[in-house]
């Protein structure tokens, strides 16, 4: 068990790029989770996935953020056209659930910090 | 909907002395409750949950936290800390029973002074 990966672990970009974010989770675990964290707040839940099917979406921040977990393994969290306020810790997380109930115990990676100029 | 507030942003306070961070929540439904640890450059870690059972949970590193339904707290506490206890904690909910993601606190940054 190597925990939560995600790569890059530092971007910065330029204002009007693309970026992408890998997140590998802890194998096994089916249930992956993207979150975005700016200074001085706690994570902000941005979606998740349940294997490879797209649970919650409606609270990535505009649709130029857009999530994928193709085989239901790593998943990858792009966001096109940047700007500057989408600066912030984008944090991965992975449960394993048996059935749904809200109190699986999530584990974090170090997260991906973007910078945007 | 739910919401978590972390009534202190910052607690100083001196190797081997107590320390309480306070957490309250407010839900319509009922809800999970629980507190990470976030240490400079590494990620969440989970330090102890409340799913059902006995209000007083007790995790890792001394840590334990109380719910207080009533009072829809949940504050983490520990008898003595240490130096490597500096850190930011925040402390999250989640609908009992529902696909509803954690919702999280500001966090409070905890430091621990020799």
């Amino acid at each position: 068990d190597t925990g939560v990966s995600q790569n890059p672990r530092h971007k910065i970009t330029k204002r009007g790029q693309n970026v992408t974010f890998r997140c590998d989770p802890i194998s096994e675990h089916n249930r992956l989770y993207w979150y975005r964290q700016t200074l001085g707040q706690g994570p902000e839940f941005l979606t998740y996935f349940q294997n490879e099917a797209q649970l919650e979406k409606s609270r990535l921040l505009s649709d130029r953020f857009s999530a994928e977990r193709p085989k239901g393994s790593f998943s990858t969290l792009e966001i096109q056209r940047t700007e500057q306020g989408d600066s912030a810790m984008y944090l991965c997380a992975s449960s394993f659930v048996v059935r749904p109930h809200g109190g699986d115990t999530q584990y974090f990676g170090p997260g991906t910090r973007l910078t945007v100029l | 909907a739910q919401s978590v507030t972390q009534l202190d942003s910052q607690v100083p306070v001196f190797e081997e002395a107590p320390v309480e961070l306070r957490c309250n929540y407010s839900s319509s439904v009922s809800v999970y409750l629980f507190w990470y640890v976030q240490y400079p450059n590494q990620g969440l870690q989970l330090l102890l949950k409340y799913l059902s059972g006995s209000t007083l949970v007790k995790g890792i590193n001394g840590f334990e936290a109380e719910f207080n339904k009533s009072q829809t707290s949940f504050h983490l506490r520990k008898p003595s800390v240490h130096i490597s206890d500096t850190a930011e904690y925040f402390c999250a909910v989640s609908e009992l029973y529902g696909n509803t993601p954690l919702v999280f606190g500001k966090g409070t940054r905890l430091s621990v002074i020799a």
